[in-house]
């Protein structure tokens, strides 16, 4: 079956910086994706990876290893408006996008 | 640019009752997705649809649910009869295709069903 795991829930301190780890096993892998979601919103888009490596946009960065099943999204400089659940979802290869669950991140002061 | 436009935002029915979900994607984006999403979890996809043609609805519990999109647009997905564990968020999405296929969404319908 297809599976992505992420913790359920991280907690970090404003200023400070985490690292959100997601693993996959699916059919296939056409890119991976990092999603944001405010709670009572809808999800927005971060990042996209398809090859290994680090992309870096502004304060968020993500790593890919295909060889590993593995990404991490990495936040600094850290903002209470970052309080929000991030979903890790894999695009297969039906180009169906297979969801995490999130990670529900907590920043306090 | 507009976005994923959806109505209504938020429904309270009674178990039983039908109920609809209306979806307008971005202008040009071919491909448009209707999820589900409890609580604490991601989204599920519902149905996928390439133009007019549902390429993937494998998801959809077709006893209660239907979905068109007569001409490649905007969409509907109804529910009929509705159920207690229907109670969810029910999100629409779009994209364009192409390598990346992001996918944009709507703001979502929250269902609660009594």
């Amino acid at each position: 079956g297809q599976n992505i795991d992420q913790p359920t829930e991280m907690t970090a301190t404003e200023g400070a910086i985490v690292q959100i780890n997601c693993t996959y096993q699916t059919s296939g892998f056409n890119g991976l994706f990092w999603y944001q979601q405010h709670a009572g919103e809808a999800p927005t888009f971060l990042s996209y990876n398809v090859l290994d490596g680090l992309e870096e946009k502004g304060r968020f960065s993500s790593f890919l290893s295909r060889s590993k099943g593995y990404s991490y999204l990495l936040l600094k400089e850290l903002q209470m408006k970052d309080s929000a659940s991030y979903l890790c979802a894999v695009l297969d290869s039906n180009y169906q996008l297979i969801w995490g669950a999130g990670t529900k991140l907590i920043i306090k002061p | 640019e507009a976005g994923v436009v959806q109505s209504p935002r938020y429904k309270i029915i009674e178990k039983k009752q039908p109920v609809a979900f209306w979806c307008n994607p971005i202008s040009g984006h071919n491909t448009l997705y209707w999820y589900r999403q409890n609580l604490g979890q991601g989204p599920e996809l519902l149905i996928r649809y390439e133009n007019e043609e549902a390429v993937d609805d494998s998801q959809l519990p077709k006893d209660r649910f239907s979905a068109e999109r007569l001409k490649g647009v905007d969409s509907t997905l109804k529910i009929q009869p509705a159920e207690l564990g229907d109670s969810a968020v029910y999100l629409c999405a779009s994209s364009s295709g192409g390598e990346v296929r992001e996918q944009y969404f709507g703001p979502g319908t929250r269902l609660t069903v009594t």
